[in-house]
């Protein structure tokens, strides 16, 4: 089966330029998750979406940032103007209830941006 | 407080011997999930091992076992005989609630260096 997919895996852009970021969750998982890491931060939950609908997006550090997810095997992460204090690794994950009890997020292999 | 804290921030371990990564956790619900990830050089999160507050056994998955003492809110994963594979950052994380597959928190990471 095919793991989270996530595109591009590597992203170098100049300040103030839009930046987008892609994600394909597995498929029949009904959460998705968008997860920023960075050194000085660590791993910090920016936004989920669960069926479609963005739940809570307490983490997304400011306007510049927005997520969509149009339909349930894609979602976009989205930063304009990109500034360089953005440049971190970024991960979507993937879950599900199910019919289990155990919802473990699998986790996409990241993109690295670079903000120059 | 932190909901999820590693006190280690690096560990060392002979190959071939056990090593103990420590957790603990704090949480007012009583039913919660428990995760350990693995994070290599190479970037990705790997799910290693889950488990539930309500469950009575400790989880196993081959070489990985948690040691869960839930009165003392203590998640310790164990590696046994450790490989030079195993150098990697290890992440901690909790889902707090039942129907909550939203939200999990990560601890700050345990880096494990495996000396040959």
């Amino acid at each position: 089966d095919a793991g989270v997919i996530q595109s591009p895996r590597h992203e170098v852009t100049e300040m103030g330029q839009e930046v987008t970021l892609r994600c394909k969750p597995i498929s029949g998982h009904d959460y998705l998750f968008w997860y920023r890491q960075t050194m000085m931060r660590g791993l910090e939950l920016l936004i989920y979406f669960n069926n479609n609908v963005p739940i809570d997006d307490s983490g997304m550090p400011e306007d510049r940032f927005s997520a969509k997810m149009p339909n349930a095997s894609f979602s976009t992460l989205k930063i304009q103007p990109s500034e360089p204090r953005d440049s971190a690794v970024y991960f979507c994950a993937s879950s599900s209830l199910g019919t289990g009890y155990t919802d473990t997020q699998y986790f996409g292999p990241g993109t690295r941006l670079t903000v120059l | 407080a932190q909901k999820i804290t590693q006190t280690q921030p690096g560990m060392f371990v002979q190959e071939k011997e056990a090593v103990t990564l420590d957790c603990t956790y704090d949480t007012s619900d009583q039913s919660y999930g428990l995760f350990w990830y693995k994070q290599p050089s190479s970037g990705e999160m790997i799910f290693l091992i889950y488990q539930g507050s309500y469950d009575e056994q400790n989880a196993t998955e081959g070489r990985y076992s948690l040691n869960f003492q839930k009165a003392r809110k203590s998640a310790n994963l164990v590696i046994s005989a450790s490989q030079l594979g195993d150098s990697a950052m290890y992440f901690c994380a909790m889902r707090e609630g039942r129907f909550n597959a939203g939200k999990s928190t990560f601890g700050d990471g345990t880096t494990l260096t495996v000396k040959p």
